[in-house]
């Protein structure tokens, strides 16, 4: 296993355009973390799941943002009706868990939206 | 209050020097801390974690907690010119999420 892989590596879009990102964990890895992360900041918290299980999405997220993780494998978070201020890096990361090793996390490449 | 605050720094050591990082965390619940390095372009990968009070070395990185103060610290010694990073620190909170600080920019002055 080569480690946590996110597909596409860049995405740019217009304004009103719905996007989706795939991220593929390290195979053993139960949990799966979603952040966001812009110029000068650190990893923005969006949502988790252990397995299948989505165990919180954060306050700050729009309905306009969903996840899925299906069969505990591979995750996708979709974007509906992108705005401008959704331009990011976004961040998946993979972890054994939980327990003590949860916050050892293996983060992809990201995937980078611009939103014109 | 964010629940875990950084300096953003940059902060700027002169190579051979030791680079002192630290970090403050609001959320008493949280019980392990990590410290990631992030280069520019990059994501961030783990150098540090630490669980218990005190101090926990790892080569020329040592990680510092002190939970009744609600601190946590990253000392780097001999620090070398491929140190300059952004070092982020993170807490595992009572919620069980990993929540990450704005991090710190630091520069190694060759």
């Amino acid at each position: 296993d080569t480690g946590v892989s996110q597909n596409p590596r860049h995405k740019i879009t217009k304004r009103g355009q719905n996007v989706t990102f795939r991220c593929d964990p390290i195979s053993e890895h139960n949990r799966l973390y979603w952040y966001r992360q812009t110029l000068g900041q650190g990893p923005e918290f969006l949502t988790y799941f252990q397995n299948e299980a989505q165990l919180e999405k954060s306050r700050l997220l729009s309905d306009r943002f969903s996840a899925e993780r299906p069969k505990g494998s591979f995750s996708t978070l979709e974007i509906q009706r992108t705005e401008q201020g959704d331009s990011a890096m976004y961040l998946c990361a993979s972890s054994l868990g939980p327990g003590e090793n949860t916050g050892e996390l293996f983060f992809g490449e990201g995937s980078r939206l611009t939103v014109l | 209050q964010k629940e875990v605050e950084q300096n953003s720094g940059p902060l700027s050591v002169p190579e051979g020097a030791i680079a002192s990082l630290n970090c403050t965390y609001s959320d008493r619940g949280s019980q392990s801390f990590f410290w990631y390095r992030q280069y520019s372009g990059k994501s961030p990968e783990l150098i540090m974690f630490i669980y218990s009070n005190g101090d926990k070395e790892d080569g020329r990185f040592t990680a510092q907690l002190n939970k009744a103060s609600q601190y946590v610290s990253l000392l780097i010694r001999d620090s070398q010119p491929s140190d300059s990073a952004t070092y982020l620190c993170a807490a595992l909170n009572r919620d069980d999420k990993i929540i990450f600080g704005k991090g710190t920019r630091l520069h190694i002055l060759p």
